[in-house]
């Protein structure tokens, strides 16, 4: 498996404009996260998703920001309209078993770096 | 206020030295800690993990410790390389809420 892959890697886009994110979690993994890093905060929790239903969406910072995962193989985050305090790393992580919640491995992507000018 | 805090911020040692890096956190009761490796540009690897009921665990030349009664957690680097190079952040689960509680990370830097 190529691991959870995350597009695009690069996101610059201006002030007011729609973003999306996009992952593919590792194949049979029924958990998904979504997490934001940024310097001053660090890593924090968005959202994450069980067997393709949101759980635990308390770290979405504002309606702006919302996440689905249509099927086991595909989830986005979309951030409408977008501002430069949303410039940040995020990164998409899947698990097999309750991951970062268990005693479970969970698997990082490689994170897309969006830029809110 | 559940936190995870971790020393020292940043470090610099030269190849082959030994180093070590603390947590200290407030979270209880815990389920597990963690210690990830994230390199620039990439994301969290893991390189440990331990239940309350663990003392020590190691991965190579990464060896974990933990403390449960006084909530405390290290991490040791052995004979470290230049690859070894990177953010080393500690993760602590809270068991009530299921959370997860993230350290700010030490920024390990190995020089020749």
């Amino acid at each position: 498996d190529a691991g959870v892959i995350q597009s695009p890697r690069h996101e610059v886009t201006e002030m007011g404009q729609e973003v999306t994110l996009r992952c593919k979690p590792i194949s049979g993994h029924d958990y998904l996260f979504w997490y934001r890093q940024t310097m001053m905060r660090g890593l924090e929790l968005l959202i994450y998703f069980n067997n393709n239903v949101p759980i635990d969406d308390s770290g979405m910072p504002e309606d702006r920001f919302s996440a689905k995962m249509p099927n086991a193989s595909f989830s986005t985050l979309k951030i409408q309209p977008s501002e430069p305090r949303d410039s940040a790393v995020y990164f998409c992580a899947s698990s097999p078993g309750q991951g970062l919640r268990g005693n479970t491995e969970a698997f990082f992507g490689q994170g897309t770096r969006l830029t809110v000018v | 206020k559940n936190q995870v805090e971790q020393s020292p911020q940043s470090l610099i040692i030269l190849e082959g030295k030994n180093c070590t890096l603390q947590c200290n956190y407030t979270v209880s009761p815990f389920s597990n800690l963690r210690w990830y490796k994230q390199d620039t540009g990439r994301g969290p690897v893991s390189l440990t993990i331990m239940t309350f009921s663990e003392n020590t665990k190691s991965n190579g030349r990464y060896t974990a410790t933990l403390d449960a009664d006084t909530k405390q957690s290290s991490l040791h680097i052995t004979a470290s390389q230049l690859s070894d190079s990177a953010s080393y952040i500690c993760v602590v689960s809270d068991s009530n809420t299921g959370k997860l509680i993230f350290g700010q990370g030490t920024t390990l830097q190995v020089k020749p």
